[in-house]
């Protein structure tokens, strides 16, 4: 079965500065994709990025994006100039191609700090 | 644009009691529809998801049943709650074309 490891349970940020957050996952698959989702206070899950395995271009979505290692099976997250506003738990998921089973990770709770 | 409702925001059962929550999706048709739940401090699984009106997988065997008796309308269920089934409950959905999913508010249900 598929699996999505966070290893950081949680992060801290200066506010301005830039962090990444860590996601590998286990798949025999080929054709799979791959999602950063938000989450803050509110518990809304709100979509970040996403990116296709076929892709090797890495995603970017204003002031983030991923640097996805498909041999490595790493997909992570990169914020540049965070914003108190990035606080949230962020997870990771996974996706195979033309399946309904979203998987994700248990998330990183990340902090900026002002 | 799309746009996802679910309620109620909150609920707060007696155990034994029944269920009904309600999601709903609007300005897409034929949706694919999502039932999740979070656990405290953990991530999503997926309960239940739905490919058209009628049509129901389960992923996760327990108290809970699902129904979307509309194309557009997706209904979880208990007959009985238990502890257990406190949590957070997200409904999401996707277009047939498209692998991403979009998440609606959610509801915290708390079974005393």
């Amino acid at each position: 079965a598929q699996t999505v490891t966070q290893s950081q349970p949680e992060m801290s940020v200066q506010e301005a500065e830039t962090v990444t957050l860590s996601c590998t996952y286990d798949t025999s698959e080929s054709d799979y994709y791959l999602f950063w989702y938000k989450q803050p206070p509110s518990r809304q899950m709100i979509l970040v990025i996403r990116q296709e395995a076929y892709k090797q271009q890495n995603a970017t979505e204003n002031r983030f994006s991923v640097n996805f290692q498909k041999a490595a099976k790493s997909f992570s997250l990169k914020i540049s100039d965070s914003q108190l506003g990035d606080a949230a738990m962020y997870f990771c998921a996974y996706v195979e191609g033309g399946s309904e089973k979203l998987v994700f990770g248990k998330g990183t709770k990340l902090t900026v700090n002002p | 644009s799309q746009t996802i409702h679910q309620w109620p925001a909150t609920l707060v059962q007696p155990v034994g009691s029944p269920l009904s929550l309600e999601c709903t999706v609007e300005g897409t048709s034929n949706p694919n529809l999502y039932w999740y739940r979070q656990a405290a401090g953990r991530g999503l699984q997926l309960l239940f998801y739905s490919v058209g009106i009628g049509q129901i997988s389960s992923e996760v065997p327990q108290n809970l049943s699902a129904s979307r008796p509309q194309d557009r309308q997706f209904i979880l269920s208990s007959k009985k709650l238990l502890l257990s089934d406190s949590g957070f409950y997200l409904c999401a959905w996707r277009a047939g074309s498209y692998n991403e999913q979009f998440f609606g508010p959610g509801t915290r249900l708390t079974v005393l």
